[in-house]
């Protein structure tokens, strides 16, 4: 059972360039989320999805898109990165709104 | 003002020490309340879960929620060095979608010696 799935591990982009963090689940879970943790600063929500075809902003959701057409997939896309787009990036799942969310191990993106 | 509060650290203390982490936050209608340790490049784990005010023990772990405070804590008994890590506070309003979106502490680095 692998649980949450992310890829690319790291990443380095050039400011303006667009790329796709990928997260993939096997448990047959509904919700799903993305966050990213910059460092000092706790893990911020940027969207998350309640289905596939349902998602809908978090706290920090500028500069990002995502997509939800499987239960099992939430792509997280950056169309024209920036600097401030540096950080480390999570996917999480969970089953339902009140069980635990599993966590991805993350994807450290640098925009240079 | 954060709408979670938590003491960055970091925390050094020595094997077998007791630990205490806390996080202090300011809005009342937060219901569940969670402590996630991360292990250094690793995603967030979740440890320990309290709905509402009261105290919850899993073996050397203890939450704590004092909601008329709106202050939360985590106790470690006997610390070893695999609890090196760092301990994130989270919470969440109740009901609905809510459960996943998270609001997060900084963290508390914590490191345990032999």
């Amino acid at each position: 059972n692998a649980g949450v799935t992310q890829t690319p591990k790291f990443r380095i982009l050039k400011i303006g360039q667009s790329m796709t963090l990928q997260c993939t689940q096997d448990m047959n879970h509904n919700y799903m989320y993305w966050y990213r943790q910059d460092p000092g600063m706790g893990l911020k929500l940027i969207y998350y999805s309640v289905g596939a075809g349902i998602t809908d902003k978090g706290e920090v959701p500028n500069g990002y898109n995502v997509s939800r057409s499987t239960t099992e997939d939430f792509p997280l896309r950056l169309e024209l990165a920036a600097p401030s787009q540096t950080s480390v990036y999570f996917c999480a799942s969970s089953y339902a709104e009140d069980t635990e969310a599993f966590f991805g191990q993350g994807t450290r993106l640098t925009v240079v | 003002q954060k709408e979670v509060e938590q003491d960055p650290g970091p925390l050094s203390v020595p094997e077998g020490a007791i630990v205490s982490l806390n996080c202090t936050y300011s809005n009342s209608a937060f219901q569940y309340f969670m402590w996630y340790r991360q292990y250094s490049r690793k995603g967030p784990e979740l440890l320990m879960y309290t709905y509402s005010s009261g105290n919850k023990e899993d073996g050397r772990f203890t939450a704590q929620v004092d909601k008329s405070s709106k202050y939360i804590s985590l106790f470690i008994r006997d610390s070893q060095p695999s609890d090196s890590a760092t301990y994130l506070c989270a919470m969440s309003l109740a009901g609905g979608t809510s459960y996943g979106k998270l609001t997060f502490g900084q963290g508390t680095i914590l490191t345990v010696h032999p």
